[in-house]
């Protein structure tokens, strides 16, 4: 079955540049009618929606984040990829990445999660 | 976009039904039947529980129901057992096309 796993960076210092990837196995990233999230949770909190991508490349970001996220998406690769520039300590947070089908909108294959923290 | 509404907490004891709401607008828990909850055990990613409002993913329990009224979406969780316990979150589509998700509950079973 499919299967996500988040890798990147654990340390980014402030006002740096956030990058992760996705790596998808089990199953063709670029096959099917699929949308890749990602979505972090700083420790204690509730889960935030960062954006998401399609596999023709169109992208959908959180209002709150629009100005600091890029995700794109390498189907060669089979791995989609998270940016986010001018991070604060506010940034710190696991980063899951997350697969949803449009017909269900919903996440249904999810990451094991990568911890970030954004420290000088 | 705001984040969805539910309790911070909820309890029951075992064997009893206990149900989580969340609370949205007519632009998306109102709006739309993309409606779904999620399962987190502590340092575990979390897991789809509920889609489309009520429906359940394969391998789920029977045990977990969902529906909607209005803005209010609800999980409703019978025959509580331990391994229950757990933060739950529901997420909503939005008419701006994106997703919001709720701010959790932790159920607790005594």
């Amino acid at each position: 079955q499919v299967q996500l796993q988040e890798s990147g960076p654990g340390l980014v210092t402030p006002s740096q540049t956030l990058s992760l990837t996705c790596t998808v196995s089990g199953g063709s990233i670029s096959r099917g009618s699929y949308y890749w999230s990602w979505i972090r949770q700083p420790a204690g909190k509730g889960l935030e929606w960062i954006g998401r991508i399609y596999t023709s490349g169109s992208t959908i970001y959180n209002p709150s984040l629009k100005s600091r996220v890029s995700i794109s998406i390498d189907t060669s690769k089979t791995q989609f990829s998270l940016k986010l520039s001018s991070v604060t300590a506010a940034d710190t947070a696991v980063y899951y990445c997350a697969r949803m089908a449009p017909s269900t909108g919903a996440f249904d294959v999810w990451g094991q999660g990568t911890m970030v923290t954004v420290s000088s | 976009q705001s984040a969805l509404t539910q309790p911070a907490s909820v309890s029951g004891s075992p064997g009893q039904s206990i149900t989580i709401s969340c609370t949205g607008t007519s632009s998306d828990v109102g709006g739309f039947n993309y409606v779904s909850w999620y399962q987190q055990h502590p340092g575990k990613a979390p897991k789809l529980m509920i889609y489309d409002v009520s429906e359940r993913p394969s391998g789920v329990s029977d045990r977990f129901s969902g529906s909607k009224s209005g803005n209010t979406a609800s999980l409703t969780i019978s025959g509580l057992q331990a391994e229950d316990e757990a933060d739950y979150y529901c997420s909503s589509y939005t008419s701006s096309s994106t997703w919001v998700f709720g701010g959790g509950t932790k159920l607790t079973v005594l």
